[in-house]
């Protein structure tokens, strides 16, 4: 079935640490895999994407890696600051077209100063 | 502006009303989305359309029902309101045809409470 999960469910690190949040994904037709920050009370909001034909991408102090074989992809935040504590989602496409995301579960990470 | 915006921003209501949530974007995108946000956070999609069609409809009771008058608008209809219903619904829209990127932008959210 369409699932994707994610681990861990909360982290918490000290300022200046990484922070690093793995999800694995079912279909292996998925080609876009998004992950998105909710801070309390706000929405969701995309942070970085990447899609299929690509291994790994990285904007300033954040990147996500994704092994096709294994149907994993990561996110990886470098440097954490206080204002990185959220919840963060993984998302995967899922085959059928149109954008069908289906969603991890979340992680809540906390940057202690 | 506000690329997606949705109304009400809180809904507090008893069970049994009708009630209907309402959502715009301004990004010219030609597919929306309703997702629901439970207390634990879990994102679960709902519906889609694209270009005024519904092409998701994900195993949601048929208490829940969409509609979308044009592809900027897209609301969410729900009758007989049960305690279960109360959670945050948002709205989201991406462009997929064309050249579009696929980047589901979200609405602010509505908090619904049923009690």
């Amino acid at each position: 079935g369409e699932n994707v999960e994610q681990h861990p469910s909360t982290l918490s690190v000290q300022e200046g640490d990484s922070a690093v949040i793995k999800c694995t994904y079912s279909d292996s037709a998925s080609n876009y895999f998004p992950w998105y920050k909710q801070e309390l009370g706000k929405r969701p909001q995309l942070i970085i994407d990447i899609r299929s034909n690509v291994g790994e991408k990285k904007d300033q102090r954040i990147a996500v890696t994704l092994n096709k074989t294994a149907k994993h992809f990561s996110l990886h935040i470098t440097e954490t600051q206080p204002e990185d504590s959220a919840v963060y989602f993984c998302a995967a496409s899922f085959s059928g077209g149109y954008n069908k995301l289906i969603f991890g579960a979340g992680t809540r990470l906390a940057v202690h100063p | 502006d506000t690329a997606v915006s949705q109304t009400p921003k809180y809904l507090v209501t008893q069970m049994g009303n009708d009630k209907s949530i309402k959502c715009e974007q301004n990004l010219g995108h030609d597919t929306m989305y309703w997702y629901k946000q439970d207390s634990k956070k879990f994102l679960k999609i709902m519906f889609s359309y694209n270009n005024k069609e519904l092409i998701i409809n994900e195993t949601v009771p048929n208490r829940f029902s969409p509609k979308s008058p044009d592809k900027a608008h897209l609301n969410l209809h729900i009758n007989s309101l049960e305690l279960g219903d109360s959670a945050v619904y948002f709205c989201a829209s991406s462009q997929v045809g064309g050249v579009g990127t696929n980047e589901q932008y979200f609405g602010p959210g509505t908090r619904l409470t049923v009690t």
